[in-house]
């Protein structure tokens, strides 16, 4: 079965911390995406990469990076942590043809920063 | 920007009862369309995906899409308790790799 794999469930971390989140697919999949989901707000796209080492701007960008050195995983980096980036964040991956079926979420990271 | 709005509910149905959710969208070179569940505390779920304008079925799930109006809805008919849950719709430009998803409609199922 395919899988994209967040490597936390859940984290706490605090203001001004470097905080990673790791997603890693195991589909050979070219596109990954990070999303984070907010009540009332659904998911909001944060970045997303289509080849090792490219990444393209997503909706809502600040205050993130990322980093894509192996085609299978795809980390999400707050530089420095706010308590206005608590959220539930989501990787998804998908084939390059666009396939609906091939667009696979991770179970998801929820972070809290204190 | 490219917006993606459905009603967020709660929407509340009886047992047995069609349920529809509804979704419009802002881009009009939008292409693909999807709807995905969410249960509680769950990452999404496709269940449903269309692309040309009519209706699509797949057992209890009708996805019905009118690109004139920029409209997408799902019906679900004989609604179950256990489709109690947020479903997302989403659209993808043609060319684009992402989705954009609007904030969701949750549903309860009333036994």
């Amino acid at each position: 079965d395919v899988k994209v794999t967040q490597s936390s469930r859940y984290l706490v971390k605090r203001t001004g911390e470097k905080v990673f989140l790791e997603c890693v697919q195991d589909m050979d999949h070219e596109n990954m995406f990070w999303y984070r989901q907010d009540p009332g707000l659904g998911l909001r796209l944060i970045y997303f990469s289509y080849d090792v080492k490219m990444k393209e701007k997503g909706d809502i960008p600040e205050g993130y990076s990322v980093s894509r050195e192996k085609k299978e995983r795809f980390s999400l980096i707050l530089e420095s942590a706010s308590t206005n980036q608590t959220s539930m964040y989501l990787c998804a991956s998908s084939s390059p043809d666009g396939s609906p079926r091939g667009y696979t979420f991770g179970s998801g990271t929820r972070l809290t920063v204190v | 920007q490219k917006e993606v709005e459905q009603n967020s509910g709660p929407l509340s149905v009886p047992e047995g009862a069609i349920a529809s959710l509804n979704c419009t969208y802002s881009d009009r070179g939008s292409q693909s369309f999807f709807w995905y569940r969410q249960y509680s505390g769950k990452s999404p779920e496709l269940i449903m995906f269309i692309y040309s304008n009519g209706d699509k079925e797949d057992g209890r799930f009708t996805a019905q899409l009118n690109k004139a109006s920029q409209y997408v809805s799902l019906l679900i008919r004989d609604s179950q308790p256990s489709d109690s849950a947020t479903y997302l719709c989403a659209v993808k430009e043609g060319s684009a790799r992402q989705l954009t998803f609007g904030s969701g409609t949750q549903l309860t199922v009333l036994p």
